[in-house]
C-alpha cells in the first residue's frame, strides 16, 4: 500500500516529441505527488508537484495529469529537448507524514 | 541558494569496516533524510530526522544508524559494512515535512 509503481523503466523519444511517464499508487491517503528530475552525477531536484484537488498542473513544457479515481498520475514533457535527458522519479506522501515514497525511476533519452 | 553537501563523492571500504557518511545543509532546514539509490529500485529511505537528536526509521534501516547532533548536520553510519551496502547514498533536506527536498550530489560507496 505504500508503493508507487512507475513505468516505463526507460524511454527514448525524438526531439520535439512528447514524453510520457506514468505512476500508479494504491494508498488513497496520499495527498502530495511530486516529480523529481536527476541529471547524471547530480542529486534529484524537484521539478513539479500536484495535490489531488486538481486534475492537471502545468509549468512550461512540463505537465502533471492526475486521475484520482484511477489512482494514477503522469508527467508529460511537451516538445522534448536533448537537455531533458535525465532520470525522472515520481513520489507521493500522506497528509501529516514526514517522508516521501518514490517510484522506481525512468531513464529518459531524447534523441536529437 | 540552498546547498546540501556530502563529505565524499566516492568511497571504497572493506567488509566489516565502520563507515561514516556526512551531510551538511546551509538553509536551517528542519528535516533531513538519507536515501540509497539502486538501479530499478528508485530512492529508498533509510532514516530521516525532523529535529536535532530526533530520528525515525525509514523503509530500509537495517544495518544503518544515524546521528544528528546539530541542526545542519546529519550523519549516516554503517556499523559493519557489507557488500550488499554498495550503493549510491543521497542526503536531502527540507524546510518542513517531506516537501521540496533538496538533495546533495550523492556518495557512491563500494564495499569490497
Amino acid at each position: 500500500q505504500q508503493q508507487v509503481k512507475q513505468s516505463p523503466q526507460s524511454l527514448i523519444v525524438q526531439k520535439g516529441g512528447i514524453s510520457i511517464i506514468n505512476c500508479a499508487y494504491e494508498n488513497t491517503a496520499f495527498d502530495y505527488f511530486p516529480w523529481y528530475q536527476q541529471f547524471p552525477g547530480k542529486g534529484p531536484a524537484l521539478l513539479i508537484a500536484i495535490r489531488p484537488d486538481v486534475s492537471e498542473k502545468k509549468e512550461g513544457r512540463f505537465t502533471i495529469s492526475f486521475n484520482k479515481s484511477a489512482k494514477q498520475f503522469s508527467l508529460h514533457i511537451m516538445d522534448s529537448q536533448p537537455g531533458d535527458s535525465a532520470t525522472y522519479f515520481c513520489a507521493a506522501s500522506m497528509k501529516g507524514a514526514q517522508k516521501l515514497v518514490f517510484g522506481q525511476g525512468t531513464r529518459l533519452t531524447i534523441n536529437p | 541558494d540552498v546547498k546540501v553537501t556530502q563529505s565524499s563523492r566516492y568511497l571504497v571500504k572493506r567488509t566489516g569496516e565502520k563507515v561514516f557518511l556526512e551531510c551538511v545543509q546551509d538553509m536551517d532546514h528542519e528535516n533531513m533524510f538519507w536515501y540509497r539509490q539502486d538501479p530499478g529500485l528508485g530512492l529508498r529511505l533509510i532514516y530521516f530526522s525532523y529535529d536535532v537528536k530526533m530520528k525515525e526509521k525509514g523503509d530500509i534501516p537495517e544495518g544503518y544508524s544515524v546521528s544528528r547532533e546539530k541542526k545542519e548536520r546529519f550523519s549516516l553510519i554503517l556499523e559493519s559494512a557489507s557488500t550488499n551496502q554498495t550503493s549510491m547514498y543521497l542526503c536531502a533536506s527540507s524546510f518542513r515535512g517531506p516537501y521540496e527536498q533538496y538533495f546533495g550530489p550523492g556518495t557512491r560507496l563500494t564495499v569490497t
